[in-house]
């Protein structure tokens, strides 16, 4: 059974950058069937699906427009963990922030992170 | 990417059927088999109910089930029951290889 634990702080200040880690427990982040994502969620935005890295013969990456210039995702193999970066932050940025498994040609997301509330707030 | 397009809210009495849609683009609903649904309570991470279009996992029950026709795909829920009411979310594969939700429909089970 796959499990993921989330960990970071909840409070970052403006201009600055967001980093989350996501630890995975039942599976590997060099899984060639597996992708590893990052979802946040807020009033405003609703869910919105950030980005992910996977490997594939070599480690690849897929971001969504909104945060491409500001996003890195990167995996951790001594660790088996994932990681999130998003810099230059606002307050719209404030958000739950999730992780959570996707697969090759399995475009689900499953399971998920309990979630971390992150603040951007001076 | 533009969010897919769900009702804000649907409702219905204990033992009816609710359908909750999900309007995309042919880049993405409409160009994929890969739509999945999501049930979210509150202060809960969300949990996948649907996933292919209409495909359950296993502990899901039968009473959730998913179809597809062109840019619209849709959730039914039979026999509601209390411990439906939730927020419903969408999520679609997209051309540029990103997925995309929609943006959430509280169900009420009045």
């Amino acid at each position: 059974q796959v499990q993921l634990q989330q960990s970071g702080p909840g409070l970052v200040q403006p201009s600055q950058t967001l980093s989350l880690t996501c630890a995975i427990s039942g599976d590997s982040v060099s899984s060639n069937t597996a992708a590893w994502n990052w979802i946040r969620q807020s009033p405003s935005r609703g869910l919105e699906w950030l980005g992910r890295t996977y490997y594939r013969s070599k480690w690849s990456n897929d971001y969504a427009v909104s945060v491409k210039s500001r996003i890195t995702i990167n995996p951790d193999t001594s660790k088996n963990q994932f990681s999130l970066q998003l810099n230059s932050v606002t307050p719209e940025d404030t958000a739950v922030y999730y992780c959570a498994r996707s697969g090759y040609y399995a475009e689900w997301l499953d399971p998920w992170g309990r979630g971390t509330l992150v603040t951007v707030s001076s | 990417q533009s969010a897919l397009t769900q009702p804000a809210s649907v409702s219905g009495s204990p033992g009816q059927s609710i359908t909750i849609s999900c309007t995309g683009t042919s880049s993405d609903v409409g160009g994929y088999n890969y739509v999945s649904w999501y049930q979210q309570h509150p202060g809960k991470a969300p949990k996948l109910m649907i996933y292919d279009v209409s495909n359950r996992p296993s502990g899901v029950s039968n009473r959730f089930s998913g179809s597809k026709s062109g840019n619209t795909a849709s959730l039914t829920i039979s026999g509601l029951q209390a411990e439906d009411e939730a927020d419903y979310y969408c999520c679609s594969y997209t051309s540029s290889a990103t997925l995309v939700f929609g943006g959430g429909t509280k169900l009420t089970v009045l």
